[in-house]
């Protein structure tokens, strides 16, 4: 069984710049949510995909897009970089959201680093 | 809205101590409760996780009961290892509506030989 295996692993860009970060689920999970982690904090939701439909999203400006794939892959796409989006990005997969209690699983993480 | 407190770190041990890492949630209906472990460098991992009231979760030694009573779900362990160094988080998704984890801000353990 393959993991959720994210990236790149670390990407140095400048603000104002566009960024792609690319997730690949874990083999059967078809929901994938993206999480942003700053240094020497939790994660923060940033939105979920289920199905290729955007199904839940946190407090995240819209410069903060995602798509998923037929195959449940997704892509973080991040506009406008600023210096505090400067984190480590972490994308889960899980089975169909229902009941709340699926077990979201983790990939090892995107750290961005924004000049 | 939901949110999670954990006991702030570092928590600093030494070999064969018992740990404890309180955590407490506030959130409407009923949650569910996850502890997940992150080792320096990588992503997170789930250690454990209860689905309702009263129930334990256990892995690898570390045990936590959900208490709906005092909103609670305490991370134990009888006795830890080196190896167990790594921060701690306690999370959980609501059983409705969007199923984001809401993270507690981590606890960092540390274990002296």
């Amino acid at each position: 069984e393959t993991g959720v295996t994210q990236s790149p692993t670390h990407l140095i860009k400048t603000r104002g710049q566009q960024v792609t970060l690319r997730c690949s689920s874990q083999s059967g999970h078809n929901t994938v949510s993206w999480y942003q982690q700053a240094l020497g904090q939790g994660p923060q939701f940033i939105f979920q995909y289920y199905r290729e439909e955007e199904n839940g999203r946190g407090n995240f400006p819209p410069r903060f897009s995602g798509l998923q794939f037929p195959n449940y892959s997704s892509e973080l796409n991040v506009n406008a970089l600023e210096l505090d989006d400067s984190a480590l990005y972490l994308c889960a997969s899980s089975l169909a959201p229902s009941g709340g209690s699926e077990t979201q699983y983790f990939g090892p993480g995107t750290r961005l680093l924004v000049l | 809205g939901n949110s999670v407190t954990q006991m702030e770190g570092p928590v600093t041990l030494s070999e064969e101590a018992f740990l404890t890492i309180n955590c407490t949630y506030t959130a409407t209906g009923y949650p569910s409760l996850f502890w997940y472990v992150q080792y320096p460098g990588e992503g997170l991992q789930l250690l454990l996780k209860a689905t309702k009231a009263d129930d334990k979760g256990s892995n690898k030694g570390f045990e936590a009961t959900y208490r709906k009573e005092t909103t609670s779900f305490h991370l134990e362990k009888g006795s830890v290892q080196v190896s167990d160094s790594a921060v701690y988080f306690c999370a959980l998704t609501k059983d409705t509506g969007r199923r984001a984890l809401t993270f507690g801000s981590g606890t960092r353990l540390q274990v002296q030989p």
